[in-house]
């Protein structure tokens, strides 16, 4: 079975400059998810959707980050303008349904702004 | 607010030397809790999953237990292919995952 797809592996981008990251689920999971895990820290759930629909966003700094997922599979985490504080690792996981705890993960997106 | 606090901060084993990671969790009607093993570069992957108080779950040289407030998640003379940091969480009535800060656990062989 192939596992959950991320690119770009890594991305450096000076503040105030916008920058996207792209997620391929595994194939017929209807639940995806963006979390974000800074340095030292566990990771933090940014959005989830189940299919093509939003479930939760309540975590989203929704003034300079927005995400999208088209036709309920792959799916884009934007981040427009960027700050300093973003740089982290943009994991995307992905799981049967919403009631399952076990995810899987891609490797994530490590994003240095500097 | 669903909370999770992982203790200790990092754990430096000599191989075969057992011991026992640490997870407290508040939550709001648990659904679940879940061990995570994540490698330096990678994203986590999932080890197992406890329903109930009293449950426990075995995976080679590792075994997860669950109380009420705790959980457990202890290693049985590890080796240095076991070294990564050791992700708790929780899933309550909001389904969400809520992940404590992480183990990190080095064996020396």
């Amino acid at each position: 079975e192939a596992g959950v797809a991320q690119s770009p592996r890594y991305k450096i981008i000076e503040k105030r400059q916008s920058v996207a990251f792209w997620c391929n689920p595994i194939s017929g999971h209807a639940t995806l998810y963006w979390y974000q895990q800074i340095l030292g820290q566990g990771p933090k759930l940014l959005i989830q959707f189940q299919n093509n629909g939003v479930v939760d966003d309540s975590q989203l700094p929704k003034d300079r980050f927005s995400a999208e997922r088209l036709k309920g599979v792959d799916s884009t985490l934007k981040i427009q303008p960027a700050k300093l504080e973003d740089s982290a690792v943009y994991l995307c996981a992905s799981s049967e349904n919403r009631a399952s705890g076990g995810y899987t993960f891609g490797s994530g997106t490590r994003l240095t702004v500097v | 607010e669903d909370q999770v606090t992982q203790s200790p901060e990092a754990l430096r084993l000599q191989e075969g030397e057992s011991s026992s990671l640490n997870c407290s969790y508040t939550v709001s009607g648990l659904r679940g809790l879940f061990w995570y093993r994540q490698d330096p570069g990678k994203g986590p992957e999932f080890l197992f999953t406890l329903y109930s108080a009293g449950e426990e779950k075995e995976k080679e040289r590792l075994k997860a237990t669950l109380t009420k407030k705790e959980s457990f998640l202890h290693i049985t003379a590890p080796k240095p292919e076991d070294s990564a940091t050791y992700l708790c969480a929780v899933q309550g009535g909001s389904e969400k995952l809520v992940f404590g800060k992480g183990t990190k656990l080095t064996v020396n062989p």
